[in-house]
């Protein structure tokens, strides 16, 4: 089975740095996403990782390394607006079909 | 305005009775997605359709039923055989399946009463 997981809270303060983790375990691994959730709306796309490295989007970055099943969002200058749950979703392989399966998501606040 | 719709926002149901959740996408997307979402456990995925007259069964796909007769079109039945309905229903889609980023609609909170 696919197993993902993350902080389900964090706090940061705004103009801070922040972390979110995610560890995976899964087979047939394609690559990782990491989505953005305001309470009560629909997911936006924020990053896709195939390969190993880091790979930055402005204030977002998003880091991925397949050999340790690990990956990291990293918000710089934070923002009252970041205040979301970040989900992170993995991509594989699964019964001739490709599916993504998603962690339960990291609830972020932002405090003044 | 190219997206994916779901209609209404909120709905109702006593329970015991059938329900269907819409979705439509105007992004001529092959593959589509049904999720719920209920607190501190994150998406779940209730069924899948990759294509046209094509549909798989997601992780918890028991109590649901689907259709896809029409590529912008995907919906979601809530049938009285599932136990716990109450909860924020999520349609995405992608342009096909797996690496492709998947685009959600706004969604559709469904309290069973």
């Amino acid at each position: 089975g696919q197993n993902i997981d993350q902080p389900t809270e964090m706090t940061a303060t705004e103009g801070a740095i922040v972390q979110i983790n995610c560890t995976y375990q899964t087979s047939g691994f394609n690559g990782l996403f990491w989505y953005q959730q305001h309470a009560g709306e629909a997911p936006t796309f924020l990053s896709y990782n195939v390969l190993d490295g880091l790979e930055e989007k402005g204030r977002f970055s998003s880091f991925l390394s397949r050999s340790k099943g690990y990956s990291y969002l990293l918000l710089k200058e934070l923002q009252m607006k970041d205040s979301a749950s970040y989900l992170c979703a993995v991509s594989h392989s699964y019964g001739g079909y490709q599916k993504v399966t998603f962690g339960t998501g990291t609830k972020l606040q932002v405090i003044p | 305005d190219g997206g994916i719709t779901q209609s209404p926002k909120y709905l109702f149901r006593k329970e015991g009775q059938n329900v269907t959740l819409s979705c439509e996408q105007n992004l001529n997307h092959d593959a589509m997605y049904w999720y719920r979402q209920d607190p501190g456990q994150g998406l779940r995925l209730i069924y899948y359709s990759q294509i046209v007259n094509d549909f798989q069964k997601g992780d918890i796909a028991e109590g649901y039923s689907v259709s896809r007769e029409k590529k912008e079109s995907f919906p979601l039945t809530v049938t009285s055989a599932q136990k716990n309905p109450t909860a924020f229903y999520l349609c995405a889609s992608s342009i096909g399946a797996g690496e492709d980023t998947q685009y959600f609609g706004p969604g559709t909170r469904l309290t069973v009463l």
